[in-house]
C-alpha cells in the first residue's frame, strides 16, 4: 500500500534526451511536489501543484515541465538532460489545513544519472 | 528567502544522546519541520514545531525558539538503527508561499557500537 510511489525508481540516459518521471499519492492529499536532491543531498524545491493548479515554480530552467492532470498525479518531464540533472528527485505530497501540520509525504526517489 | 544552518555530521554512541542544532533565518515564518532520512531512502517525517517550547515523541523530541531562530532534535537512548542525516525545514508564512518547506542541508548521524 504505497503512498506516494514514483517510477522509474533509476533512469540512466546521454546528454541531450528527454525523460518523464510519473508519481502517484493514494492519500488523498490535495497538494503535490517535485523536490531535487543533489549529491550534496541538499534537497531543493522545485515545484508544488494545489489541485492541478500551480502554486510554486522555484526558478528552474524550463526544460522542466511538470503535468498533474488530477491532483493524485504529478509528472516531471525534462527536455534535452544535461550532466548537472544528475540527481534523485523526489516527489512528495501533503494535505495543508487548520486541522494538520502539512508534513511532507516523500515518494522512494528517482535517480537520474545522465550521461 | 530562507537560510538554514545545521552541521554537517556528528559521532555518538550507542546509548547516548545527541543534540542536533539548526539556525534558521526567514523572511517568513510559519513552522519548522525534522525529517530523518537514511541513505538511498526518502526522508521520513519526525516532528514539527510552530510554538516555542519542547516537542516530545518517545526516544525523539524537538525544541523551538522562534526569537533566537534556532531548533534542535534531541535523540535519546540512541541506536544503531537512529545512523541517518537528519533535515531541518522551515516553512513560509503566506498563501503565496503554499506550503514551502525549505530544507537545511542535513546532518549525518553515526552511531558507534
Amino acid at each position: 500500500d504505497t503512498a506516494v510511489s514514483q517510477t522509474p525508481k533509476y533512469l540512466v540516459t546521454q546528454m541531450g534526451n528527454d525523460k518523464s518521471i510519473k508519481c502517484e499519492q493514494n492519500l488523498g492529499h490535495d497538494t503535490m511536489y517535485w523536490y531535487k536532491q543533489d549529491s550534496k543531498k541538499f534537497l531543493k524545491i522545485m515545484f508544488s501543484y494545489n489541485n492541478k493548479e500551480l502554486i510554486i515554480n522555484e526558478t528552474v530552467p524550463n526544460r522542466f515541465s511538470p503535468k498533474s492532470p488530477d491532483k493524485a498525479h504529478l509528472n516531471l518531464h525534462i527536455n534535452s538532460l544535461e550532466l548537472g540533472d544528475s540527481a534523485v528527485y523526489f516527489c512528495a505530497s501533503s494535505q495543508v489545513g487548520d486541522s494538520n501540520t502539512g508534513e511532507l509525504f516523500f515518494g522512494e526517489g528517482s535517480r537520474l544519472t545522465v550521461l | 528567502g530562507q537560510n538554514i544552518d545545521q552541521p554537517t555530521e556528528m559521532t555518538a554512541t550507542e546509548g547516548a544522546i545527541v543534540q542536533i542544532n539548526c539556525t534558521y533565518q526567514t523572511s517568513g515564518f510559519n513552522g519548522l519541520f525534522w525529517y530523518q532520512q537514511h541513505a538511498g531512502e526518502a526522508p521520513t517525517f519526525l516532528s514539527y514545531n510552530v510554538l516555542d517550547g519542547l516537542e516530545e515523541k518517545g526516544r525523539f523530541s524537538s525544541f523551538l525558539s522562534r526569537s533566537k531562530g534556532y531548533s534542535y532534535l534531541l535523540l535519546k537512548e540512541l541506536q544503531m538503527k537512529d545512523s541517518a542525516s537528519y533535515l531541518c525545514a522551515v516553512r513560509d508564512r503566506g498563501k503565496a508561499a503554499g506550503n514551502k518547506l525549505t530544507f537545511g542541508g542535513g546532518t549525518r548521524v553515526l552511531v558507534k557500537p
